[in-house]
C-alpha cells in the first residue's frame, strides 16, 4: 500500500522568502506524483505532476518540484513567494498502472505568508 | 469552459438523516471520483464511476453510495448520518482514457459541499 508524509502541517514564512514543502511516499511499487492547493473556501487545484522524464518539475505560480526516487520524496519550492500563495498545500501519489483516479493524500501542509 | 460544479454549497443535517450531493463534471470528461475530506486532514477516497457503474471503492461503508447519470453526472448519498461524516465532499472528474494513455488521469477538483452534522 502506498503513504504520503507531509513532514511540516504548517510553515510560516516571510514574502519574498524562498520556501521548501516536504513530501516523502511509501510505496513498494512506482508512483505518480501530484501537488494540489487548496485555497480557502475552494477545491484543490493542480500545481505540478510527475509522470515520468524530468525529475525537476515546473508548475504553475512558478513553483516547482523534483522527484528524488532513492530518498522517496518529492519536496516543492518556490523562490519567493507572495501573500497569495497563502494556502494548504497537498502532495499525493497514485500506483503506477493502477488504482485509476485513487489519489492518496497527505495531511497537507498549510503555508502562511507574512507581510 | 466550466469546471466541475458541486451542489450544494453547505448543509446541515441531523444524525440519522440522509443526504444527496450533486456533481457535474468538467466539460468533456466521463468519469467522476468522490472525496472526503474531514477537518485537518486531507482527501479520502470514496468511490469512482465510469459508465454508469463503480469502478472502484475506497475503504468506506456502504451507508456511502453513488450512482453516475448517462450525462455523466454524479451523486453522492449517505445513509443514517454520523457525527463524523461532517466533512468538505469533494467530486473530481477526468477522462478515463488518459488512464489508459499515461497511466494516470489528473483530476479536476469541484469546491466542494460541506456537510454538518449535527
Amino acid at each position: 500500500a502506498q503513504s504520503v508524509t507531509q513532514l511540516d502541517s504548517q510553515v510560516p514564512v516571510f514574502e519574498e522568502a524562498p520556501v521548501e514543502l516536504r513530501c516523502n511516499y511509501s510505496s513498494s511499487v512506482s508512483v505518480y506524483l501530484f501537488w494540489y492547493v487548496q485555497y480557502p473556501n475552494q477545491g484543490l487545484q493542480l500545481l505540478l505532476k510527475y509522470l515520468s522524464g524530468s525529475t525537476l518539475v515546473k508548475g504553475i505560480n512558478g513553483f516547482e518540484a523534483e522527484f528524488n526516487k532513492s530518498q522517496t520524496s518529492f519536496h516543492l519550492r518556490k523562490p519567493s513567494v507572495h501573500i497569495s500563495d497563502t494556502a494548504e498545500y497537498f502532495c499525493a501519489v497514485i500506483r503506477y498502472g493502477g488504482s485509476q483516479g485513487n489519489l492518496i493524500f497527505g495531511k497537507g501542509t498549510k503555508l502562511s505568508v507574512k507581510p | 469552459d466550466a469546471g466541475v460544479t458541486q451542489s450544494p454549497t453547505h448543509l446541515i443535517k441531523t444524525r440519522g438523516q440522509q443526504v444527496t450531493l450533486r456533481c457535474s463534471p468538467k466539460s468533456g470528461h466521463d468519469t467522476v471520483s468522490w472525496y472526503q475530506q474531514a477537518l485537518g486532514q486531507g482527501p479520502q477516497f470514496i468511490f469512482q464511476y465510469y459508465e454508469e457503474e463503480e469502478r472502484q471503492r475506497g475503504n468506506f461503508p456502504d451507508r456511502f453510495s453513488g450512482h453516475q447519470f448517462p450525462n455523466y453526472s454524479s451523486e453522492l448519498n449517505v445513509n443514517a448520518l454520523l457525527l463524523g461524516d461532517s466533512a468538505l465532499y469533494l467530486c473530481a472528474s477526468s477522462l478515463w482514457r488518459d488512464l489508459r494513455v499515461s497511466g494516470a488521469n489528473v483530476l479536476t477538483f469541484g469546491a466542494g459541499s460541506r456537510l454538518t452534522v449535527l
